[in-house]
């Protein structure tokens, strides 16, 4: 059964520090890997992942994917109060079409 | 563009009760899912159409939950008889026509459900 696993779960720090958010997998052939934010219903598409190696940027927000070790990060640096979310990762199969989430890492960023 | 819609957007009703819930997805987006997320938890997949086909249903408990996709636009989710566990925030999803590499699936703010 294809799994998705999270850490930390919740993590809170203080505006301006650096966090790495960790996902690791288990999946049938395996596609792609997916973060998403999700402040408050909707998630948020933040990077889709494919290639072990090649980092994917979006101004303070990057992330990496090792599909030796079947793991991702996502890294924030200088955090802000808006950074508070859910972060989500997913994976899809091969055949992109089924995706299957973690339970998510609650960020709490402290002014 | 326009995003997912759903609607009700909150909805409480006593447990043995039926609620449906509704969702239009973006324009010409073929695929579209239903999620339940309960609280704390990661979204889970209840259901997956493509146009108006189910592709996967595996984890839909089907002897109270119904989905349809009339016409492959519009889909509704349906909960006849309701239990407390089935509260939860039910997602909505579309994604494009496959044809780029693109797995992003766009997201509908939700229907939260309370059953008392």
């Amino acid at each position: 059964e294809d799994k998705v696993v999270q850490s930390p779960l919740s993590l809170v720090v203080h505006e301006g520090d650096t966090v790495t958010l960790n996902c690791s997998y288990e999946v049938t052939n395996f596609r792609s890997l997916l973060w998403y934010k999700q402040e408050k219903k909707a998630p948020t598409f933040l990077f889709m992942l494919t290639s072990s190696g090649i980092e994917k940027k979006s101004g303070r927000l990057s992330s990496i994917l090792d599909k030796k070790e079947l793991f991702s990060i996502l890294n924030i640096t200088a955090t802000q109060t808006g950074d508070s979310a859910v972060y989500l990762c997913a994976v899809s199969d091969n055949y992109g079409q089924n995706f299957v989430f973690g339970p998510g890492t609650r960020l709490s960023v402290l002014p | 563009e326009a995003g997912v819609a759903q609607s009700p957007r909150y909805k409480i009703i006593e447990k043995r009760q039926s609620v449906a819930f509704w969702c239009n997805p973006i324009s010409g987006h073929a695929t579209l899912y239903w999620y339940q997320q309960i609280l704390g938890q990661g979204p889970k997949l209840l259901i997956q159409f493509q146009n108006n086909g189910v592709v996967d249903d595996s984890q839909l408990p089907k002897d109270r939950f119904s989905a349809e996709r009339l016409k492959g636009v519009d889909s509704t989710l349906k909960i006849q008889p309701a239990k407390l566990e089935d509260s939860a925030v039910y997602l909505c999803a579309s994604r494009p026509p496959r044809g780029g590499f693109t797995d992003t699936q766009y997201f509908g703010p939700g229907t939260r459900l309370t059953v008392l």
